[in-house]
């Protein structure tokens, strides 16, 4: 029984564009998201977060959207860069973390 | 130490041996997480520590897999009698009490041949 769901096991897009990376969750009860970040033999590292009583959270390059009544959050990533290749996890919290499956973003110079 | 050190980083063992993985937390860090990594898979939830108890055990997969935390500082995850499908990443976390983020180590890459 997946909870947390990212449909798109991999993305491409092109150096300068924007990257955009979905999420869908099923438990209502989840009150904070995040974004973790990793490349290969690494650990995975924060990148942003949500509450669930907000809509947008952003932090530099990157937004979070959260859409509470879809169940459904996404990360923007603008411009994007050859660095930002990695796999993208969300993860949402209710007393532990339960993760996606990732998608894999590559950034095309 | 700065952040969240596991060892070993690989570890190769015989179906049916035991092993022990090793998380080392960031200091003051009261919770710590055990999560499983197979290929193609987002991390899982085995365990989670607040201080030495376990808070909640419901992920770990079945009676092999074990963890401690004796002094509330460093965890083991212990796993007998080792199956070919316990081959994945096994992944430590630590946060602050009540921290909604966790910081991961490395992670140790356990393959059982």
């Amino acid at each position: 029984d997946q909870q947390v769901k990212q449909n798109s096991p991999s993305l491409s897009v092109q150096e300068g564009r924007i990257s955009i990376l979905n999420c869908d969750y099923t438990n209502s009860m989840f009150d904070y998201f995040l974004w973790y970040k990793k490349y290969p033999a690494e650990g995975p590292t924060f990148l942003i977060s949500i509450s669930s009583i907000k809509d947008k959270n952003e932090d530099g390059r990157f937004t979070v959207f959260l859409n509470k009544s879809a169940k459904h959050l996404s990360l923007h990533i603008v411009p994007s860069q050859p660095g930002d290749s990695a796999v993208y996890f969300c993860a949402a919290n209710n007393e532990k973390l339960t993760f996606g499956t990732g998608t894999r973003l590559t950034i095309i110079p | 130490g700065a952040g969240v050190s596991q060892t070993p980083s690989n570890k190769v063992t015989e179906k049916g041996k035991y092993v022990e993985l090793r998380c080392d937390p960031i200091s003051g860090h009261t919770a710590l997480y055990w999560y499983r990594q197979s290929l193609g898979q987002g991390p899982e939830f085995l365990i989670y520590f607040q201080g030495t108890g376990a808070a909640d055990d419901s992920g770990l997969p079945n009676d092999r897999f074990f963890a401690v935390r004796p002094e509330g500082s460093v965890s083991t995850l212990k796993i007998q009698r080792t199956e070919r499908g316990d081959s994945a990443v096994y992944l430590c976390a630590s946060s602050l009490l009540g921290a909604n983020g966790y910081t991961f180590g490395s992670g140790t890459r356990l393959t059982v041949v």
